[in-house]
């Protein structure tokens, strides 16, 4: 059973637009969703994380869109780069939990230039 | 970048042979994981420790077992490789009380079985 559904599976976007990657979980224990970006041949890097009681973070030009009675999370990327060109992870986490995290199944971000 | 050292990087085996992963880390983080990542299916948790020689299952424990005698290291043993246990394996750790709980992983190992 998938707690963290994410979607698209694979998204292509033009150099300078805005990509959107979202994720729903059912399990309304999480309490931490962090945002993951991998680039080939290297481990998953932290990119960006919410927590439930705020309803956006912005770091740059990546931002977090937290829907909690949706249960939904949004990755924006915006004026999209070649250099983002990467598989995303969204991920969830429970309190208590040892810290462990379940993960959506990616996204692979294509930035043509 | 944390400082996370996979071994070895790559590796290609034969069924039914056992095979050993090592994470060794310079943090002095409590906690430690292993992930298997596969096309399709995201990261999926292995098994983690939280303390030296505290171990727990994670959702894809079957055919794996792990041990941590130091908080350094923590070893990930295939005890009779099958081919779908071809994947690439992350180490994870974390720090207990770092804020926004991230965890941090190594560069992989990426493990074939024939």
């Amino acid at each position: 059973q998938q707690q963290v559904k994410q979607s698209p599976q694979s998204l292509i976007v033009q150099k300078g637009g805005i990509s959107i990657i979202n994720c729903a979980y059912e399990n309304t224990a999480f309490d931490y969703f962090p945002w993951y970006q991998q680039f080939p041949g290297k481990g998953p890097a932290l990119l960006i994380a919410i927590r439930p009681d705020v309803s956006e973070k912005k770091e740059g030009r990546f931002t977090i869109s937290f829907n909690k009675s949706a249960k939904q999370f949004s990755l924006h990327i915006m004026d999209s780069q070649p250099g983002d060109s990467a598989t995303y992870f969204c991920a969830a986490s429970i309190p208590g939990s040892n810290y462990k995290l379940t993960f959506g199944k990616g996204t692979l971000l294509t930035v043509n230039p | 970048d944390a400082g996370i050292t996979q071994s070895p990087r790559h590796k290609v085996t034969e069924t039914g042979t056992p095979v050993t992963l090592r994470c060794h880390q310079t943090e002095n983080h409590r906690y430690m994981y292993w992930y298997r990542q596969d096309p399709g299916h995201g990261l999926r948790l292995i098994h983690y420790s939280y303390g030296v020689k505290d171990t727990d299952k994670g959702e894809v424990s079957d055919g794996y077992s792990v041990s941590r005698s130091k908080t350094e290291d923590f070893l990930l043993t295939l005890e009779s490789a099958t081919s779908s246990q071809t994947s690439v394996y992350f180490c994870a750790i974390s720090s207990v009380g770092a804020i926004d709980q991230p965890q941090h992983f190594g560069d992989g190992t990426r493990l074939s079985i024939l």
